[in-house]
């Protein structure tokens, strides 16, 4: 089945604490991206990778990291989460090099104490 | 900057009414526009999306969209609502010259039985 798959999904942590949220998907696709989702915000693009060793910030990059050494894996990083961090994330990938078709994992929510 | 704006945060219809979500985006060239859906506790999903073919675009479920470039508009409809339409509803347009999806900040349709 292709799909977007994220861990965990559900993950309460305390301020500073390094974390890693996984993504992958099975689908070849080469565009990948993280979001996350604030009430009243919609959804704000974090970074996104157009291949392999690309990536490049989105809306809202401040206190993540990404890297894509993995076609099919895009993991977001929090060096060092604090509360403003607490959120749903999604990762989303799409074919080709742009997100015109994307398909979204089903979220992390995320909250940091 | 490219935007969208979508009018109504919450709308509410009784079932076999007619559906009407707005999005405006901001642009002085068409830019390629998209509506996802999001159920309950699920990531998100596309609806349909114009790429500068036809000005009025198909999508799944019933739904489709409407390209307005002299209204700036995108509004979503669908004939007759079903229970199953409940769900929160994104527009989002691609920002011109980067990779990158902007949304909408979202419209929650709740449908009345």
């Amino acid at each position: 089945e292709a799909q977007v798959t994220q861990n965990p999904r559900y993950l309460i942590t305390v301020t500073g604490k390094k974390l890693t949220v996984t993504c992958s998907q099975n689908m070849n696709h080469e565009y990948m991206s993280w979001y996350r989702q604030d009430p009243g915000l919609g959804l704000r693009q974090i970074y996104y990778s157009m291949n392999v060793e690309v990536t490049d910030k989105g809306d809202v990059p401040e206190g993540y990291k990404v890297s894509r050494k993995e076609k099919r894996n895009f993991p977001l990083i929090l060096e060092s989460p604090s509360p403003n961090q607490t959120s749903l994330y999604f990762c989303a990938s799409s074919r080709g090099a742009d997100p015109y078709e994307q398909y979204f994992g089903p979220g992390t929510r995320l909250t940091v104490t | 900057a490219q935007s969208v704006t979508q009018l109504g945060s919450h709308v509410s219809v009784s079932e076999g009414a007619l559906v009407l979500l707005r999005c405006n985006y901001s642009s002085s060239v068409p830019p390629y526009l998209f509506w996802y859906v999001q159920y309950p506790n699920q990531g998100l999903q596309l609806l349909l999306k114009y790429t500068s073919a036809a000005t009025l675009v198909k999508g799944i479920n019933g739904f489709e969209a409407e390209f307005k470039k002299s209204e700036t508009s995108f509004h979503l409809t669908k004939p007759s609502a079903h229970m199953s339409d409940a769900a929160e509803y994104f527009c989002a347009v691609i920002k011109a010259g980067r990779r990158a999806l902007t949304f909408g900040s979202g419209t929650r349709l709740q449908v009345q039985p």
